[in-house]
């Protein structure tokens, strides 16, 4: 009953092969998020849905494209994989009840490593 | 646009010490949150502690408090007690007004290592 969860939690792949990263919430948030963590610890935003609709796009290249079948899930999938996409991806999700906090629930990450 | 600057890469600090870190933030907005998240070894993300920029008194959770100057645009983390569970990496982090999906902006995370 985990409340964010991210699969696969590992994964190892080939430069140019297509990979995707699913991600479902149980907690009845409207927002979902894709950060992407790199190797120096910096969290950078790419994408946030709300109720399915997308609100931040951030500068990613478009090999990355975002799925949001209901608002419980975003799943990201990745075209063409390159060596620096290597990094790990969270999924995070928040309520947008005004008068709550807002705070993030992060997934576990999900580590990407492209050989 | 939003920034968090957190000035100390590292830090370290003996076992039942108080330790502080360092959070200082840039924003246009009157109204927005700040956070602090804690990143253990282990890799997931855990929520911390909670200020607003309209709440007069500096929040608390447990061993974690915030030492909010709003006209400094601060928001250092205070950990009494350090214990060598503590040890991790700790983000500070801004979210804009309104929760409709917008950017929450994270500092570059400073790592805290507790001593024996």
């Amino acid at each position: 009953d985990t409340a964010v969860s991210q699969t696969p939690k590992y994964l190892v792949t080939q430069m140019g092969n297509d990979k995707s990263i699913k991600c479902e919430q149980n907690l009845g948030h409207d927002t979902m998020y894709w950060y992407k963590q790199d190797s120096k610890k910096f969290l950078k935003i790419m994408f946030s849905y709300n109720n399915k609709e997308l609100i931040i796009n951030e500068t990613v290249p478009n090999r990355f494209s975002p799925k949001s079948p209901d608002k419980a899930h975003l799943n990201l999938h990745i075209n063409s994989l390159e060596l620096g996409d290597s990094a790990v991806y969270f999924c995070a999700s928040s309520p947008r009840d005004r008068g709550y906090t807002g705070e993030l629930f992060f997934g576990e990450g999900s580590r990407l490593t492209v050989l | 646009a939003q920034k968090i600057t957190q000035t100390q890469p590292g830090m370290f600090v003996q076992e039942k010490e108080a330790v502080t870190l360092d959070c200082t933030y840039d924003t246009s907005d009157q109204s927005y949150g700040l956070f602090w998240y804690k990143q253990p070894s282990s890799g997931e993300m855990i929520f911390l502690i909670y200020q607003g920029s309209y709440d007069e008194q500096n929040a608390t959770e447990g061993r974690y408090s915030l030492n909010f100057q709003k006209a400094r645009k601060s928001a250092n983390l205070v950990i009494s007690a350090s214990q060598l569970g503590d040890s991790a990496m700790y983000f500070c982090a801004m979210r804009p007004p309104d929760n409709y999906g917008q950017n929450f902006v994270f500092g570059p995370g400073t790592r805290l290592s507790v001593l024996p």
